[in-house]
Protein backbone atom coordinates (compact mmCIF):
# COMPACT_ATOMS: atom_id res chain seq x y z
CA UNK A 1 0.00 0.00 0.00
CA UNK A 2 0.87 3.54 0.15
CA UNK A 3 2.97 4.66 2.89
CA UNK A 4 3.82 8.18 4.07
CA UNK A 5 6.85 9.44 5.77
CA UNK A 6 10.61 8.32 6.93
CA UNK A 7 11.48 5.71 9.37
CA UNK A 8 12.12 7.56 12.93
CA UNK A 9 15.27 9.68 12.43
CA UNK A 10 16.96 12.08 15.29
CA UNK A 11 17.17 15.87 14.96
CA UNK A 12 19.25 17.89 17.49
CA UNK A 13 19.18 21.37 17.49
CA UNK A 14 20.00 24.14 19.74
CA UNK A 15 17.28 26.00 21.88
CA UNK A 16 16.49 29.17 20.14
CA UNK A 17 17.59 28.16 16.58
CA UNK A 18 15.28 26.92 14.28
CA UNK A 19 14.41 23.62 13.38
CA UNK A 20 12.85 21.55 9.93
CA UNK A 21 11.87 18.51 9.85
CA UNK A 22 10.99 16.49 6.89
CA UNK A 23 8.30 14.22 5.23
CA UNK A 24 8.17 12.21 1.89
CA UNK A 25 4.65 10.93 0.69
CA UNK A 26 3.90 8.84 -1.69
CA UNK A 27 0.03 8.73 -2.27
CA UNK A 28 -0.70 11.84 -5.31
CA UNK A 29 -4.17 11.62 -4.26
CA UNK A 30 -3.55 12.86 -0.94
CA UNK A 31 -5.20 16.70 -0.16
CA UNK A 32 -4.73 16.99 3.50
CA UNK A 33 -2.19 16.90 5.34
CA UNK A 34 -1.59 17.20 9.42
CA UNK A 35 1.21 17.49 11.68
CA UNK A 36 1.28 16.05 15.04
CA UNK A 37 3.79 16.38 18.08
CA UNK A 38 3.72 13.54 20.70
CA UNK A 39 5.56 13.44 23.66
CA UNK A 40 6.39 10.24 25.88
CA UNK A 41 4.03 8.22 27.00
CA UNK A 42 1.24 10.42 25.24
CA UNK A 43 -1.43 10.27 22.09
CA UNK A 44 -0.57 12.99 19.23
CA UNK A 45 -1.43 16.32 19.54
CA UNK A 46 -2.27 18.60 16.31
CA UNK A 47 0.15 21.25 15.49
CA UNK A 48 -1.03 22.52 12.40
CA UNK A 49 -2.33 20.99 8.99
CA UNK A 50 -2.55 21.91 5.59
CA UNK A 51 -4.67 21.21 2.26
CA UNK A 52 -3.41 20.21 -1.01
CA UNK A 53 -4.45 23.25 -2.88
CA UNK A 54 -1.89 25.36 -0.55
CA UNK A 55 1.96 25.19 -0.70
CA UNK A 56 2.43 26.95 3.14
CA UNK A 57 0.89 27.92 5.77
CA UNK A 58 1.90 29.37 9.31
CA UNK A 59 0.76 29.01 12.98
CA UNK A 60 2.47 30.28 15.92
CA UNK A 61 6.08 29.37 15.51
CA UNK A 62 5.48 26.81 13.09
CA UNK A 63 5.29 26.87 9.48
CA UNK A 64 4.35 23.74 7.15
CA UNK A 65 5.38 24.26 3.54
CA UNK A 66 4.40 21.80 1.05
CA UNK A 67 5.79 20.39 -2.58
CA UNK A 68 3.11 18.77 -4.45
CA UNK A 69 5.58 18.16 -7.40
CA UNK A 70 7.89 16.25 -5.27
CA UNK A 71 5.49 15.26 -2.82
CA UNK A 72 7.59 16.41 0.13
CA UNK A 73 5.76 17.80 3.44
CA UNK A 74 7.92 19.91 6.01
CA UNK A 75 7.61 21.24 9.44
CA UNK A 76 9.44 24.40 10.39
CA UNK A 77 9.80 25.82 14.17
CA UNK A 78 10.97 28.75 14.85
CA UNK A 79 12.96 29.54 18.18
CA UNK A 80 12.71 25.84 19.01
CA UNK A 81 12.40 25.80 22.82
CA UNK A 82 13.40 22.51 25.29
CA UNK A 83 9.35 21.99 25.41
CA UNK A 84 9.52 21.33 21.55
CA UNK A 85 11.22 18.14 22.19
CA UNK A 86 9.40 15.13 20.90
CA UNK A 87 8.33 12.93 18.16
CA UNK A 88 7.03 14.85 15.20
CA UNK A 89 4.92 12.67 13.08
CA UNK A 90 3.35 13.95 9.29
CA UNK A 91 -0.19 12.27 8.55
CA UNK A 92 -1.87 12.25 5.24
CA UNK A 93 -5.23 12.20 4.39
CA UNK A 94 -6.24 10.61 0.99
CA UNK A 95 -9.15 12.65 -1.34
CA UNK A 96 -11.51 9.66 -0.64
CA UNK A 97 -10.71 7.90 2.63
CA UNK A 98 -13.22 9.70 4.95
CA UNK A 99 -11.34 10.86 8.01
CA UNK A 100 -8.70 8.14 7.69
CA UNK A 101 -5.22 9.02 8.16
CA UNK A 102 -1.94 7.29 7.15
CA UNK A 103 0.90 8.50 9.90
CA UNK A 104 4.42 8.50 8.25
CA UNK A 105 7.53 7.58 10.28
CA UNK A 106 7.94 9.95 13.08
CA UNK A 107 11.50 12.24 13.47
CA UNK A 108 12.58 12.71 17.28
CA UNK A 109 13.75 16.60 17.85
CA UNK A 110 15.94 17.34 20.64
CA UNK A 111 16.47 20.54 21.77
CA UNK A 112 19.72 21.37 23.55
CA UNK A 113 19.62 24.25 26.11
CA UNK B 1 -11.85 21.72 22.68
CA UNK B 2 -12.63 18.68 21.70
CA UNK B 3 -11.29 15.76 23.98
CA UNK B 4 -10.92 11.79 24.22
CA UNK B 5 -9.88 10.28 27.24
CA UNK B 6 -8.73 6.50 27.39
CA UNK B 7 -8.78 5.10 30.34
CA UNK B 8 -6.51 3.23 31.55
CA UNK B 9 -4.55 4.98 31.04
CA UNK B 10 -1.41 2.01 32.13
CA UNK B 11 -2.67 -1.74 32.79
CA UNK B 12 0.37 -4.94 33.37
CA UNK B 13 -1.48 -8.21 33.52
CA UNK B 14 -0.84 -12.10 33.15
CA UNK B 15 -0.70 -13.98 29.73
CA UNK B 16 -3.95 -15.38 28.85
CA UNK B 17 -6.21 -12.85 30.51
CA UNK B 18 -8.23 -10.23 28.72
CA UNK B 19 -8.07 -6.81 28.78
CA UNK B 20 -10.41 -3.89 27.59
CA UNK B 21 -9.59 -0.59 27.03
CA UNK B 22 -11.57 2.47 26.91
CA UNK B 23 -12.40 5.50 24.59
CA UNK B 24 -14.64 8.04 25.56
CA UNK B 25 -15.34 11.51 23.54
CA UNK B 26 -15.90 13.86 26.41
CA UNK B 27 -17.70 17.00 24.72
CA UNK B 28 -18.72 15.59 21.04
CA UNK B 29 -20.65 12.72 19.81
CA UNK B 30 -18.10 10.49 17.74
CA UNK B 31 -20.16 8.15 14.90
CA UNK B 32 -16.72 6.67 14.45
CA UNK B 33 -13.74 6.20 16.32
CA UNK B 34 -10.15 4.52 15.54
CA UNK B 35 -8.02 2.17 16.93
CA UNK B 36 -4.04 2.36 16.46
CA UNK B 37 -0.79 0.37 17.95
CA UNK B 38 2.56 1.70 17.86
CA UNK B 39 5.39 -0.21 18.82
CA UNK B 40 8.54 1.40 20.70
CA UNK B 41 9.74 3.91 18.28
CA UNK B 42 7.99 3.59 15.61
CA UNK B 43 4.78 5.17 14.15
CA UNK B 44 1.03 4.33 15.01
CA UNK B 45 0.13 1.62 12.95
CA UNK B 46 -4.17 1.68 12.29
CA UNK B 47 -5.96 -1.52 13.39
CA UNK B 48 -9.85 -0.68 12.62
CA UNK B 49 -12.22 1.47 12.42
CA UNK B 50 -14.36 1.51 14.93
CA UNK B 51 -18.42 2.33 13.48
CA UNK B 52 -20.72 3.12 16.50
CA UNK B 53 -24.09 0.70 15.73
CA UNK B 54 -22.40 -1.62 13.63
CA UNK B 55 -19.11 -3.95 13.20
CA UNK B 56 -15.69 -2.26 12.95
CA UNK B 57 -13.49 -2.61 10.23
CA UNK B 58 -10.38 -4.24 10.87
CA UNK B 59 -7.09 -3.42 8.97
CA UNK B 60 -5.21 -6.26 7.06
CA UNK B 61 -3.38 -8.62 9.22
CA UNK B 62 -5.50 -7.20 12.54
CA UNK B 63 -7.38 -10.28 13.96
CA UNK B 64 -10.79 -8.88 14.86
CA UNK B 65 -11.12 -12.16 17.35
CA UNK B 66 -7.92 -10.91 19.30
CA UNK B 67 -9.16 -7.75 19.11
CA UNK B 68 -12.45 -7.06 20.11
CA UNK B 69 -14.30 -3.63 19.11
CA UNK B 70 -17.48 -2.54 20.72
CA UNK B 71 -19.04 0.83 19.70
CA UNK B 72 -22.20 1.10 21.48
CA UNK B 73 -22.97 4.40 21.98
CA UNK B 74 -22.11 7.94 20.32
CA UNK B 75 -19.29 8.64 22.87
CA UNK B 76 -18.06 5.32 23.77
CA UNK B 77 -15.68 2.41 21.62
CA UNK B 78 -13.87 -0.23 23.47
CA UNK B 79 -11.01 -2.31 22.21
CA UNK B 80 -10.74 -5.94 23.99
CA UNK B 81 -7.31 -7.90 23.84
CA UNK B 82 -8.12 -11.19 23.96
CA UNK B 83 -6.34 -14.12 25.75
CA UNK B 84 -3.17 -11.59 25.47
CA UNK B 85 0.15 -13.00 25.33
CA UNK B 86 3.67 -10.88 25.47
CA UNK B 87 3.99 -10.20 21.81
CA UNK B 88 0.56 -7.91 22.59
CA UNK B 89 2.58 -5.65 24.94
CA UNK B 90 1.95 -1.92 23.03
CA UNK B 91 0.60 1.27 23.32
CA UNK B 92 -2.60 1.25 21.95
CA UNK B 93 -4.30 4.79 21.00
CA UNK B 94 -7.79 5.88 20.21
CA UNK B 95 -8.98 8.43 18.50
CA UNK B 96 -12.41 10.02 17.01
CA UNK B 97 -13.99 11.45 14.41
CA UNK B 98 -15.19 14.94 15.22
CA UNK B 99 -17.87 15.64 12.06
CA UNK B 100 -18.25 19.67 13.73
CA UNK B 101 -14.25 20.19 14.50
CA UNK B 102 -12.01 21.56 12.22
CA UNK B 103 -9.74 18.27 12.70
CA UNK B 104 -10.46 15.03 11.24
CA UNK B 105 -9.27 13.07 14.32
CA UNK B 106 -8.95 13.68 18.10
CA UNK B 107 -6.63 11.27 19.85
CA UNK B 108 -6.65 9.89 23.55
CA UNK B 109 -3.45 9.82 25.70
CA UNK B 110 -2.95 5.90 24.87
CA UNK B 111 -3.03 2.53 26.63
CA UNK B 112 0.32 1.13 27.69
CA UNK B 113 -0.44 -2.50 27.83
CA UNK B 114 2.08 -4.86 29.06
CA UNK B 115 1.52 -8.39 29.23
CA UNK B 116 3.80 -10.75 31.68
Amino acid sequence: GESVGLHLPTLSVQEGDNSIINCAYSNSASDYFIWYKQESGKGPQFIIDIRSNMDKRQGQRVTVLLNKTVKHLSLQIAATQPGDSAVYFCAEKGHNAGNMLTFGGGTRLMVKP
Amino acid sequence: GAVVSQHPSWVICKSGTSVKIECRSLDFQATTMFWYRQFPKQSLMLMATSNEGSKATYEQGVEKDKFLINHASLTLSTLTVTSAHPEDSSFYICSARDFQGAQPQHFGDGTRLSIL
